[in-house]
């Protein structure tokens, strides 16, 4: 079936440094790829979306990049401060037509050290 | 405020309980999700509802079952809890439009004893 990987589970950087999660695809009919970041104890947020037909999306120290003929998309934050650490999932759906999916990936603990 | 609540938000019960987590939602969305985490782990769905009478089960099997008779609420039931379902439920929702973004509720954490 269908599924999202997810890299690295775990990333340390140090406070000012950049991080960044890739993700690859399985599905070539996704369409959509959205950035949750779920802090401890509380739910998973939308931080940043990107549709396919789209290479590259900004919001302020946050960025994703998707390689639609690879089947990739990438999350990077820069400028990272403590309040970034988190678990970050990525997920791919394929849209609201048909057979609907959202899948995520299996999360990535980011740590960021002051 | 548009959200989407969930009750209990903790909850202990006993081996054996039957137990019915409330999930509703004044987003306006058709599409409904249950999804189990342990903390900062996975997100597996369990269950899937597209609108009123539909419900599906999720990637992940689970013993809890769901009913869809109103758009805007989606409640899970255990008819007997095990400590096997200790874990984090989140009840989530989207729209059935092109920007189909999942918004999350903030959980139900249940502990099974």
């Amino acid at each position: 079936g269908e599924n999202v990987e997810q890299h690295p589970s775990t990333l340390s950087v140090q406070e000012g440094d950049s991080a960044v999660i890739k993700c690859t695809y399985s599905d070539s009919a996704s369409n959509y790829f959205p950035w949750y970041k779920q802090e401890l104890g509380k739910r998973p947020q939308l931080i940043i979306d990107i549709r396919s037909n789209v290479g590259e999306k900004k919001d302020q120290r946050i960025a994703v990049t998707l390689n639609k003929t690879a089947k990739h998309f990438s999350l990077h934050i820069t400028e990272t401060q403590p309040e970034d650490s988190a678990v970050y999932f990525c997920a791919a759906s394929r849209g609201t037509s048909g057979t609907y999916k959202y899948i995520f990936g299996t999360g990535t603990r980011l740590k960021v050290l002051a | 405020e548009a959200d989407i609540y969930q009750t209990p938000r903790y909850l202990v019960i006993g081996t054996g309980k039957k137990i019915t987590l409330e999930c509703s939602q004044t987003m306006g969305h058709d599409k409904m999700y249950w999804y189990q985490q342990d903390p900062g782990m996975e997100l597996h769905l369990i269950h899937y509802s597209y609108g009123v009478n539909s419900t599906e089960k999720g990637d992940l099997s689970s013993e809890s079952t769901v009913s869809r008779i109103r758009t805007e609420h989606f409640p899970l039931t255990l008819e007997s809890a095990r400590p096997s379902h200790t874990s984090q439920y989140l009840c989530a929702s989207s729209e059935s439009q092109l920007r189909n973004t999942i918004y999350f509720g903030e959980g139900s954490w249940l502990t099974v004893v």
